[in-house]
């Protein structure tokens, strides 16, 4: 299977500010979800969204989905320095019952 | 975390010896699942098992072994075949369900276990 895509690599920004990272990805998903991983530590399910949902919130979290475009964007408003960790996408393809992860965005939240 | 608990933390491995890494899940989930991660690799998917005495091999199988003879319990099996061992090995079981008119079906992550080969 192919890795997705995760735009940028890396993120810094300010406490406060909002972080905006990207996936894209390259066959039919039945679903998509972001996992968030704190530094040596396993991964932490942050949400799901189905293939034929196009926006979905949680706290302080908004994914949304472009099928036509096969990307998605995580959105974390009011960043915290607790939020520094990487972010990872990862979709289902139509069919099958695995994810398929892509590289991550490593996010520093600074004070 | 959640009910997944991956021992040990981390693993030392001489060159040549087979290696067992254990994942235990209290969470009564039927699939479960090991990936390697490598740095700015993200996952990669070793094997998984959707239901006991059951299991399918991954993207990165080779040199890897596993068994499913309880619910409970999927150990992985680093054997003498696996070129290029050192990395953070996780374990994942999947809750799967109906809700709101569709699916659910997110992965539990255990804390991993670092393995070095010296």
């Amino acid at each position: 299977s192919q890795q997705g895509e995760e735009d940028p690599q890396a993120l810094s920004i300010q406490e406060g500010e909002n972080a905006t990272m990207n996936c894209s990805y390259k066959t039919s998903i039945n679903n998509l979800q972001w996992y968030r991983q704190n530094s040596g530590r396993g991964l932490v399910h942050l949400i799901l969204i189905r293939s034929n949902e196009r926006e979905k919130h949680s706290g302080r979290l908004r994914v949304t989905l472009d099928t036509s475009k096969k990307s998605s964007s995580l959105l974390i408003t009011a960043s915290r320095a607790a939020d520094t960790a990487s972010y990872f996408c990862a979709y289902m393809n139509s069919g099958y019952s695995t994810l398929t992860f892509g590289k991550g965005t490593m996010l520093l939240v600074s004070p | 975390d959640g009910g997944i608990t991956q021992s040990p933390k981390y693993l030392f491995r001489k060159e040549g010896q087979n290696v067992t890494l254990s994942c235990e899940q209290n969470l009564n989930h039927d699939a479960m699942y090991w990936y390697r991660q490598d740095p700015g690799q993200g996952l990669r998917l070793i094997y998984y098992s959707q239901i006991v005495n059951d299991f399918q091999k991954g993207d990165i199988a080779e040199g890897y072994s596993v068994s499913r003879e309880k619910k409970e319990s999927f150990p992985l099996t680093v054997t003498s075949a696996q070129k290029n061992p050192t990395a953070f090995y996780l374990c994942a079981s999947r809750r799967e369900g109906l809700a709101g008119g569709g699916t659910y079906n997110e992965q539990f992550f255990g804390p991993g276990t670092r393995l070095t080969v010296l």
